[in-house]
């Protein structure tokens, strides 16, 4: 079956830990996204990708990087200098054009231990 | 700016009733796209409908409809004899034809429909 695949579903990270979020898709997608949801608040962008090696920060970038290595991967890491980072972390991605729905994986919650 | 406002934050209604979600964007494009989302409780957002900014065509899928004006800036979505499945979160998003592929999303309105 095609889709994305987000890992692990729940994740705990120390004071001054990095942590990184894996994102597969096999849907042959070139975009892919990360957000960030919040209670009340929606969806953040974080990092987009469009083309492999390529990716741009959203609206919220700061405290999170990024690697596009491979088309159907894309891991987002929460640094340490992400300093309110518990929350729930969406990974989705898109044929490229902005009339294409972007299809979602099943997310990771994050908590600070 | 674009935006989308999903000014009912939360809604409950008794199963077999009908209810309508309101989305009311702002966009200085021409074209540009809309699109509704349902977030269960499992958390995945599922894809419900798309619509773009020169078809104003209102559509029916089942027990959904979308009614979509140009003229309000807004793109509705009503469900029809609800039931308690259809409980989750519901996010109205829009996106601009030149924005490098990225949604933006409202902040969702959350039903619940009691049995």
């Amino acid at each position: 079956d095609g889709g994305i695949t987000q890992s692990p579903k729940y994740l705990f990270r120390k004071e001054g830990q990095n942590v990184t979020l894996s994102c597969e898709q096999n849907l042959n997608h070139d975009a892919m996204y990360w957000y960030r949801q919040d209670p009340g608040q929606g969806l953040r962008l974080i990092y987009y990708s469009q083309i492999v090696n390529d990716f741009q920060k959203g609206d919220i970038a700061e405290g999170y990087s990024v690697s596009r290595e491979k088309k159907e991967s894309f891991p987002l890491t929460v640094t340490s200098a992400q300093k309110n980072p518990t929350a729930f972390y969406l990974c989705a991605s898109s044929d490229r054009g902005g009339d294409q729905p972007q299809h979602f994986g099943d997310g990771t919650r994050l908590s600070i231990l | 700016a674009q935006k989308v406002t999903q000014a009912q934050t939360e809604i409950s209604v008794v199963e077999k009733e009908d209810v309508t979600l309101d989305c009311v964007y702002e966009t200085r494009d021409t074209t540009y796209y809309l699109f509704w989302y349902k977030q269960p409780p499992s958390g995945e957002l599922v894809f419900l409908i798309r619509r773009n900014s020169f078809d104003e065509q209102n559509e029916i899928s089942g027990r959904y409809s979308w009614n979509f004006q140009k003229s309000t800036s807004s793109f509705n979505f009503t469900i029809t004899a609800s039931q308690v499945v259809d409980s989750a979160v519901y996010f109205c998003a829009l996106s601009e034809a030149d924005r490098d592929d990225k949604i933006i999303f409202g902040k969702g309105t959350r039903l619940h429909i009691l049995p």
